[in-house]
């Protein structure tokens, strides 16, 4: 089956640990993107990866960071710098079409608790 | 600052009826228009994509595009209690790779 797998389902973070979160896809889509959201609000950019080896920071970068050696692995890591990193965590891909018809499809998301 | 605005409800509609659920949009070169439906604790799933002005129609869901407005819509027909979710709505503009997502309308459906 085709899709966006994404690990652990739950983690849980002691106050000064960095964790990783992991996303795979076998769709073949070149762009890959991790959000963040919070109850209540809308979906938050952290980083985006249009191809392999380059990435661009989003909205609410600060914090975290990324790695895109492979095409379809896209991990974030949760640094010790993000002071509330407490969310649910969406990895999404795409074609990577710049423009219109770019449809973005969701993982099943990585709920992240702080201890 | 490039926004969605869509109305955080909760919109309670009776089994059977319309659900209709509306965004606004600041951008006015926007070019692609999504909606999602994402349950409790889940992700979001892809219902609709719309990019032409007018209504377009997918089983119980049309969603609605007026551009010259800054308004897209998704009415749900028939609405069902398995339709109650929380809808995204999201927009991307030409020639960029991101996607701003609205908040979210809660939708309820009474049995």
């Amino acid at each position: 089956d085709g899709g966006i797998t994404q690990s652990p389902k739950y983690l849980f973070r002691k106050e000064g640990q960095n964790v990783t979160l992991s996303c795979e896809q076998n769709l073949n889509h070149d762009a890959m993107y991790w959000y963040r959201q919070d109850p209540g609000q809308g979906l938050r950019l952290i980083y985006y990866s249009q191809i392999v080896n380059d990435f661009q920071k989003g909205d609410i970068a600060e914090g975290y960071s990324v790695s895109r050696e492979k095409k379809e692995s896209f991990p974030l890591t949760v640094t010790s710098a993000q002071k509330n990193p407490t969310a649910f965590y969406l990895c999404a891909s795409s074609i990577g079409v710049a423009g219109a018809a770019d449809t973005q499809y969701f993982g099943p998301g990585t709920r992240l608790t702080v201890l | 600052q490039k926004e969605v605005e869509q109305n955080s409800g909760p919109l309670s509609v009776p089994e059977g009826a319309i659900a209709s659920l509306n965004c606004t949009y600041s951008d006015r070169v926007s070019q692609s228009f999504f909606w999602y439906r994402q349950y409790s604790g889940k992700s979001p799933e892809l219902i609709m994509s719309i990019y032409s002005n007018g209504d377009k129609e997918d089983g119980r869901f049309t969603a609605q595009l007026n551009k010259a407005s800054q308004y897209v819509s998704l009415l749900i027909r028939d609405s069902q209690p398995s339709d109650s979710a929380t809808y995204l709505c999201a927009v991307k503009s030409t020639g960029g790779f991101k996607t701003i997502f609205g908040a979210g309308t809660r939708l309820f459906v009474k049995a």
